[in-house]
């Protein structure tokens, strides 16, 4: 059964500084791993999709690489905002699109 | 991307009622997905639900405590049934991206509290 383990549970940075929040999953049989960003009664976002043969993603101020062999992933967020506060969730994706979470890392960027 | 919408956005409910919850997509989809998120934990999957089949449900979940309909390619609901207050949680419905998109995209959530 996969299991997702997301360190730290919270960060909490001043503004300016980069983010860095790890992922860490037991089954590296995985069809593809998701970055989702969690705001308080706004549901979901989706910020990044690594396919299982890629190595990283980039969309703007953020990255998230992939190390498939070891289990791993890390979400770097340059230049941290304090619009970037929300709680971040690592999915990691099996058949039939089916995610597995891990229990998010909270992030608080103080201006 | 798909723009979900999820009714309602939070209730409070006696113990022993039952709460539908509603997620309106607006694009035809073939899957979504019901999640559950716990207070102080991570997002859980419920049930898969095709148009035209009965929903798919994962281990420690069952179609008599949390009934699904898929009547149309754009709308589901799920049933919370005989509620408790080990039920309060958030409900999300999550659909895929246009073209098979594997991108999840999903709804704000219904935060259910039973009393």
């Amino acid at each position: 059964k996969q299991e997702v383990t997301q360190i730290p549970a919270a960060l909490s940075v001043p503004e300016g500084e980069n983010l860095v929040l790890n992922c860490s999953f037991t089954d590296s049989a995985i069809y593809n791993l998701q970055w989702f960003r969690q705001d308080p009664g706004k549901g979901l976002t989706s910020l990044l999709l690594i396919q299982s043969s890629q190595r990283e993603q980039t969309s703007g101020r953020l990255n998230a690489s992939l190390d498939k062999s070891s289990g791993r992933s890390t979400l770097y967020i340059a230049a941290s905002q304090p619009g970037d506060s929300a709680t971040y969730l690592c999915a990691v994706g099996a058949a039939g699109n089916k995610l597995t979470f891990g229990g998010g890392t909270r992030v608080l960027v103080k201006p | 991307s798909a723009v979900i919408s999820q009714k309602p956005s939070r209730d409070i409910c006696q113990r022993g009622t039952s709460l539908t919850i509603q997620c309106q997509v607006d694009s035809q989809v073939t899957m979504m997905f019901w999640y559950r998120q716990q207070p102080g934990q991570s997002l859980t999957l419920i049930a898969t639900a095709n148009q035209g089949s009965e929903a798919t449900y994962e281990s420690g979940f069952v179609i008599d405590k949390f009934p699904i309909s898929r009547p149309n390619l754009t709308f589901s609901t799920l049933t919370v049934s005989n509620m408790s207050p080990e039920d309060s949680s958030i409900y999300l419905c999550s659909v895929e991206g246009e073209g098979g998109n594997e991108k999840l995209f999903f709804g704000s959530g219904t935060q259910l509290s039973v009393l």
